[in-house]
């Protein structure tokens, strides 16, 4: 089955730029998409189809997706970023995520 | 305005079946290239993407636990429903339903708010 790797923890510096990779076979020759899940939240769609952001996500968030990694890139990292961040794409015909990655704002 | 609540039981014995109902408005799952998901968070772990029903009533499983699974849908009355059988306590989770849609590539943009299933061990 496809699987998807993330790093299970990043830290950044407010104001500072994250990177948050997803790695999986070919990845590139599929749509990535991305969510930002805070503790007790339920998933928030922040990138999908590799770099669009949908309404109301600020544009600190892009995405890029090439070969076989896609990455969720948030420039000016501010506090409220601090989140777990999921990736996910398609299969043949099914929806897999990636394991997740803790965003820290140190 | 788009809003999915997911209802069904709390606590399920081993060996039962979970039925998980999602009640949504603000769209019709008979649109064309419109989709409902469910995808399950066993507490403290990653997201797990479960099933996925379109507007034409095509379906598609999570090759792990496809022999598990149903998603059906009942469009008349705005709902989508998820049954997983023989429960264990490893399907112990956190289960939401979200919409998707072809035009965003089939990602998730709107989630219920998830409903927590116990299984005892």
């Amino acid at each position: 089955s496809y699987e998807l790797t993330q790093p299970p923890s990043v830290s950044v510096s407010p104001g500072q730029t994250a990177s948050i990779t997803c790695s999986g076979d070919n990845l590139g020759g599929k749509y990535a998409c991305w969510y930002q899940q805070k503790p007790g939240q339920h998933p928030v769609l922040v990138i999908y189809q590799d770099t669009k952001r949908p309404s109301g996500i600020p544009e600190r968030f892009s995405g890029s997706n090439s070969g076989n990694t896609a990455t969720l890139t948030i420039s000016g990292t501010q506090a409220m970023d601090e989140a777990d961040y999921y990736c996910q794409t398609w299969d043949s015909s099914t929806g897999v995520f990636g394991g997740g990655t803790k965003l820290t704002v140190l | 305005q788009i809003t999915l609540k997911e209802s069904g039981p709390t606590l399920v014995k081993p060996t039962q079946t979970l039925t998980l109902t999602c009640t949504f408005s603000g769209f019709s799952l008979s649109t064309s290239a419109v989709g409902m998901g469910w995808i399950r968070q066993p507490p403290g772990k990653a997201l797990e993407w479960l099933a996925l029903i379109y507007w034409n009533d095509d379906k598609r499983y999570s090759p792990s636990l496809k022999s598990r699974l149903t998603i059906t849908k009942d469009a008349s009355k705005n709902q989508v429903v998820l049954t997983v059988t023989n429960m264990d306590p490893v399907d112990t989770a956190t289960y939401y339903c979200a919409h998707t849609m072809g035009s965003i590539s089939w990602s998730f943009d709107y989630w219920g708010q998830g409903t927590l299933v116990t299984v005892p061990s």
